[in-house]
């Protein structure tokens, strides 16, 4: 079974600071591993994903990852937080190939940026 | 990028009532959606998996009956959640991944911006 840990419920950080969100996984096969940005009230925002290829993988508003296999780990990184980027912030992964297209979300990490 | 839509955005009704949320896709076809339930300040739990111009999948301890999903077409799927309790009151939030290559497992799920369902 494949499955999403988010070991931080909130992250607080100054406005232009780094910030990183921090994810694991766990999965039989290689990971499909995705981060989505939600704001309230409203769905899911894809921010990048990493299939294959390089383990640094940049996305949407200056966001970027980092999947590492050994420690499995995929952590959401931004060098300047904004303030704007405050939002609930879920990992999600796909087992390849044994779960079809189902995806297995992390519970969330609320990011909060203070100016 | 793909696009999809949910319809209503919002939805009030009386306990007893059913309802009915749309999920489009509105430049692509979907061969696959995905509905998903979130309560406040939680993930997103997988309800189940439509495929077009077949049965729904049902993840374990999802109430086929008291859900009924339809997947008519390549750009269209429903959730009626049937005689709706306060319990029921959530966020459900659907998914559409387009069809791919066979064996190839790119395709990212595009998520609709969710119908907050409230039962009074």
């Amino acid at each position: 079974a494949q499955s999403v840990a988010q070991p931080e419920d909130q992250v607080n950080v100054a406005e232009g600071n780094p910030l990183t969100v921090k994810c694991t996984y766990s999965v039989s096969g290689n990971p499909y591993l995705f981060w989505y940005v939600q704001y309230p009230n409203r769905g899911l925002q894809f921010l990048l994903k990493y299939i294959t290829g390089d383990n640094l993988v940049k996305g949407s508003y200056g966001f970027e990852a980092e999947f590492n296999k050994s420690q499995t780990s995929f952590h959401l990184k931004k060098p300047s937080a904004l303030v704007s980027d405050s939002a609930l912030y879920f990992c999600a992964v796909r087992d390849i190939p044994n779960a079809g297209n189902m995806l297995t979300f992390g519970g969330g990490t609320r990011l909060m940026v203070k100016p | 990028g793909a696009v999809v839509s949910q319809h209503p955005s919002r939805v009030i009704c009386k306990s007893g009532t059913s309802v009915k949320i749309e999920c489009r896709s509105l430049d692509f076809q979907a061969t696959t959606m995905f509905w998903y339930r979130q309560f406040p300040k939680q993930s997103l739990m997988l309800m189940a998996t439509s495929n077009e111009g077949s049965k729904a999948t049902y993840e374990q301890g999802v109430e086929k009956d008291k859900f009924l999903i339809n997947h008519a077409s390549l750009t269209l799927s429903t959730l009626t959640v049937t005689s709706a309790h306060p319990e029921d009151s959530s966020f459900y939030i659907c998914s559409a991944r387009p069809p791919g290559l066979a064996g190839v497992y790119y395709n990212e799920q595009f998520f609709g911006p969710g119908t907050r369902l409230t039962v009074l």
